[in-house]
């Protein structure tokens, strides 16, 4: 079965801290993409990555990077965490060309 | 930022009943539309993807209509129940970069 791992379900950081959510994809897939999710507001789009070393911002980059060393896995970085990034976090992986996302099961931040 | 929006924002049906959802989007550079299914505590999962104008798609009680001119689709789900529960997003792709830019979604609750 194909799958997109997130590193982990919840996390809680404190403000000011460097936080790192790792996500893993099996399926040789060439794009990865990072989005957050907020109540009334959707999936928004942070980074995205169409090959390795190579990226892309979103609508909403501001506040974090991320890393792309090898095809499956797609980091996101919060350089100094903080209250207003509280969110769930998804990792989506997709092949050029076509067809859908898949998605991980998504990593719930939260920064006191 | 594309505009893509989903109503109603929340729906809370009985079981057996039927139910539809609408998700409109912009009518250039059109591409795709994907339909999702996100249950509680789970992954996005893919319902359908829909390309041709007038496309009907069909997976046991849930189906989708696409109208690319007019900028819209809609969701048909055929005598509900309980594991239709879930949150229903939609996405428009504009074939650029593979991203895709989600709709907030419509959250259907099914009660017995």
């Amino acid at each position: 079965d194909v799958k997109v791992t997130q590193s982990s379900r919840y996390l809680v950081k404190r403000t000011g801290e460097k936080v790192f959510l790792e996500c893993v994809q099996d399926m040789d897939h060439e794009n990865m993409f990072w989005y957050r999710q907020d109540p009334g507001l959707g999936l928004r789009l942070i980074y995205f990555s169409y090959d390795v070393k190579m990226k892309e911002k979103g609508d909403i980059p501001e506040g974090y990077s991320v890393s792309r060393e090898k095809k499956e896995r797609f980091s996101l970085i919060l350089e100094s965490a903080s209250t207003n990034q509280t969110s769930m976090y998804l990792c989506a992986s997709r092949l050029t060309g076509g067809g859908g996302y898949t998605f991980g099961s998504g990593t719930r931040l939260t920064v006191v | 930022i594309l505009n893509v929006e989903q109503s109603p924002q929340s729906l809370h049906v009985q079981e057996g009943d039927s139910t539809n959802f609408t998700c409109s989007f912009p009518s250039s550079n059109f591409y795709a539309l994907h339909w999702y299914r996100w249950e509680t505590a789970k992954s996005p999962e893919a319902l359908f993807v829909m390309t041709l104008n007038g496309d009907e798609k069909k997976k046991g009680r849930i189906s989708a209509t696409l109208n690319t001119k007019e900028g819209y689709s809609y969701l048909y789900i055929k005598g509900s129940q309980p594991e239709d529960s879930a949150t229903y997003l939609c996405a428009f792709d504009s074939g650029t970069a593979s991203k895709l830019t989600f709709g907030t979604g419509t959250r259907l609750q099914v009660t017995l």
